[in-house]
């Protein structure tokens, strides 16, 4: 059972506008979530986190909605950029030391 | 970038072989874990360790296990491979006071033939 979903597999962004990539789940005992990026033949990296107890996170280009009652969380990229091209994770946390992580988002910016 | 390694990062093996990957960190963090990725599954969870032979099963522990003697070595080892345990697996570090923004080796690409 599925309980971090990513449902679009794949996004498609003009360079410039703004790329939001979406993530559900399922669990409302999570309390920490993150999106971690990944490049092809390398390691996820982490990118932006938020705690259960804020709605939003920024960092730079980066932002971080947390919607607890619709258990829905999204980023956004504004704006996006051709190194922006890559699958995005999101993953969360209900303590006990493990993540949980949704499928994946392959991201593509489009000169 | 944290000083994560992982050995070997391709390998090819025969179903029924023994296979052990390793993964090496240098940021005396606490916690390690290994993940393998799949196209639809994401990252899954296969062990983690919260010390020093203190280990725990994840989501996909099965045809797995796992050691750690020392703080900068964990291991996992697949007793006799399987085509299903065809996968990129990746270790991840963590410290205890942030313990939920883990930090990704490079990856292993390992094929079971």
């Amino acid at each position: 059972d599925q309980q971090v979903k990513q449902n679009s597999p794949s996004l498609s962004v003009q360079e410039g506008r703004i790329s939001i990539l979406n993530c559900d789940y399922t669990n409302s005992m999570f309390d920490y979530f993150l999106w971690y990026k990944k490049y092809p033949a390398e390691g996820p990296t982490f990118l932006i986190s938020i705690s259960s107890i804020k709605d939003k996170n920024e960092d730079g280009r980066f932002t971080v909605f947390l919607n607890k009652s619709a258990k829905h969380l999204s980023l956004h990229i504004v704006p996006s950029q051709p190194g922006d091209s890559a699958v995005y994770f999101c993953a969360a946390s209900a303590g006990a030391q493990k993540l949980v992580f949704g499928q994946g988002t392959r991201l593509t910016i489009n000169p | 970038d944290a000083g994560i390694t992982q050995s070997p990062r391709h390998k090819v093996t025969e179903t029924g072989t023994p296979v052990t990957l390793r993964c090496h960190q240098t940021e005396n963090h606490r916690y390690m874990y290994w993940y393998r990725q799949d196209p639809g599954h994401g990252l899954r969870l296969i062990h983690y360790s919260y010390g020093v032979k203190d280990t725990d099963k994840g989501e996909v522990s099965d045809g797995y296990s796992v050691s750690r003697s020392k703080t900068e070595d964990f291991l996992l080892t697949l007793e006799s491979a399987t085509s299903s345990q065809t996968s990129v697996y990746f270790c991840a570090i963590s410290d205890r006071d942030s313990w939920d923004t883990q930090y990704f080796g490079p990856g292993t690409r390992l094929t079971v033939l």
